[in-house]
């Protein structure tokens, strides 16, 4: 199974809501990832987990919280997010960190007002 | 500074007519070159993992080269169902180890 699935398919929420997206594989994976994609741009990472400890944060603002509460679940608490947030949310896991193939969830689109 | 240029930037081919997919990169080291293929609103799929030059890969009608310079990606025989953004992504011996650098992507848009 190299399925990686995530929650909510779509949110829409207000400058001064506060959401979570989910992320679960069962791939046994150690490293997992979040990323955030604009429209006809590459996905740009924005936290890495190794080993569920996180040991990349590419200088994400504040307002995004990545948590790892176990080996197979990432969840990314959003909170007093901008409009220019609004985008494609990719989760993803690798076997490890080193050279392994990444596979992405389907994403969560989010639209903030 | 690792870096991945995509080209051309869309294709539009005709079913039946056979194409590659460029991918230069340069990086100080190459642990591993990547190709997803995403369709519009969705995660990226994975599709192949090249590690050393010469090294080919197939699955069904794509296949993937690898040269110490650049990556082709061989498409024969497209169906409309191969319509899609292709991207391709290296990631570097040093460094943040796991961290991909991606290309802009090529989509390609098969007639049937």
């Amino acid at each position: 199974d190299t399925e990686v699935t995530q929650t909510p398919k779509h949110l829409v929420m207000g400058m001064t809501n506060k959401k979570s997206l989910k992320c679960e594989q069962h791939m046994g994976h150690r490293a997992m990832y979040w990323y955030k994609q604009k429209a006809k741009k590459p996905p740009e990472l924005m936290f890495v987990y190794s080993y569920e400890k996180l040991s990349i944060n590419e200088s994400v603002p504040s307002r995004f919280s990545p948590e790892c509460p176990n080996s197979s679940l990432l969840n990314l608490h959003l909170h007093a997010l901008q409009p220019e947030d609004s985008a494609l949310y990719l989760c993803a896991s690798s076997q490890d960190r080193a050279g392994n193939e990444q596979f992405f969830g389907p994403g969560t689109r989010l639209t903030v007002l | 500074e690792d870096q991945v240029t995509q080209s051309p930037e869309a294709l539009r081919l005709q079913e039946g007519e056979s194409s590659s997919l460029n991918c230069s990169y340069t990086v100080s080291g190459l642990r591993g070159l990547f190709w997803y293929r995403q369709d519009p609103g969705k995660g990226p799929e994975f599709l192949f993992t090249l590690y050393s030059a010469g090294e080919e890969k197939e699955k069904e009608r794509l296949k993937a080269t690898l040269t110490k310079k650049e990556s082709f990606l061989h498409i024969t025989a497209p169906k409309p169902e191969d319509s899609a953004t292709y991207l391709c992504a290296v990631q570097a011996l040093s460094g943040a180890n796991s961290k991909l650098t991606f290309g802009k992507g090529i989509t390609l848009s098969v007639r049937p």
